[in-house]
């Protein structure tokens, strides 16, 4: 699977979008993106994926541009309960592909009040 | 969404004692689930992907001696981390999904310290 690039920590006002960028240069036609967060000594929790165009569900968006080397994830309206490390994981969809999942360092967003 | 169950949420044990935690799932059958270790300040480690009915298969360098893992229904992966030493203390996270194709569903985990 591709390997992702992650800023290692960022900030975000309380209210204010947050948008956390993903760098995924080597990923494949038939690679997904995922989301995923973690909160503090918590499993990870699931936000969103996509393979091409741009999703949206109630938890956040995912913008996935044209040559696919690049996502973002954005919190419309960050709360403090956002804070969190968040992972963006590209694994292969579909057939016996074993589903695993790499984890990255992931970025440490912090909501400010 | 689907439901992953870990059991216990915390243990302690003593060295060189052997300790069994729980992966269940709830509302899906998962003939495969996959087994995760995370030392603070550190992402998750996949360990081993846990097959029911066959031999699970562990990442490189994960001693499968020292973790045994059983999956022996559709419902229900352990991990036996067997005479556990200080250095063995980890968050356990367990993780499953409904098929291949899905999104996987992470436990809340397991904190085992070794004293």
């Amino acid at each position: 699977d591709a390997k992702t690039t992650q800023p290692t920590s960022m900030d975000c006002a309380e209210g204010r979008a947050a948008n956390l960028p993903c760098n995924h240069s080597t990923i494949s036609g038939n690679e997904y993106v995922y989301w995923y967060r973690q909160i503090h000594s918590q499993g990870p929790q699931y936000i969103i994926h996509g393979l091409k165009n741009n999703e949206t569900n109630e938890m956040a968006s995912l913008i996935i541009t044209e040559d696919r080397k690049s996502s973002t994830l954005i919190l419309p309206h960050a709360t403090l309960r956002d804070t969190a490390v968040y992972y963006c994981i590209v694994r292969v969809g579909g057939g016996n592909t074993g589903n695993q999942f790499y984890f990255g360092t992931g970025t440490s967003l912090t909501v400010i009040p | 969404g689907a439901v992953v169950s870990q059991h216990p949420s915390r243990v302690i044990c003593k060295s060189g004692t052997s300790v069994k935690i729980e992966c269940r799932s709830l509302d899906f059958q998962a003939t495969t689930m996959f087994w995760y270790r995370q030392f603070p300040k550190q992402s998750l480690m996949l360990m081993a992907t846990s097959n029911e009915g066959s031999k699970a298969t562990y990442e490189q360098g994960v001693e499968k001696d020292k973790f045994l893992i059983n999956h022996a229904s559709l419902t229900l992966s352990t991990l036996t981390v067997t005479s556990a030493h200080p250095e063995d203390s980890s968050f356990y996270i367990c993780s499953a999904s409904p098929s291949t194709n899905e999104k996987l569903f992470f436990g809340s985990g397991t904190q085992l310290s070794v004293l």
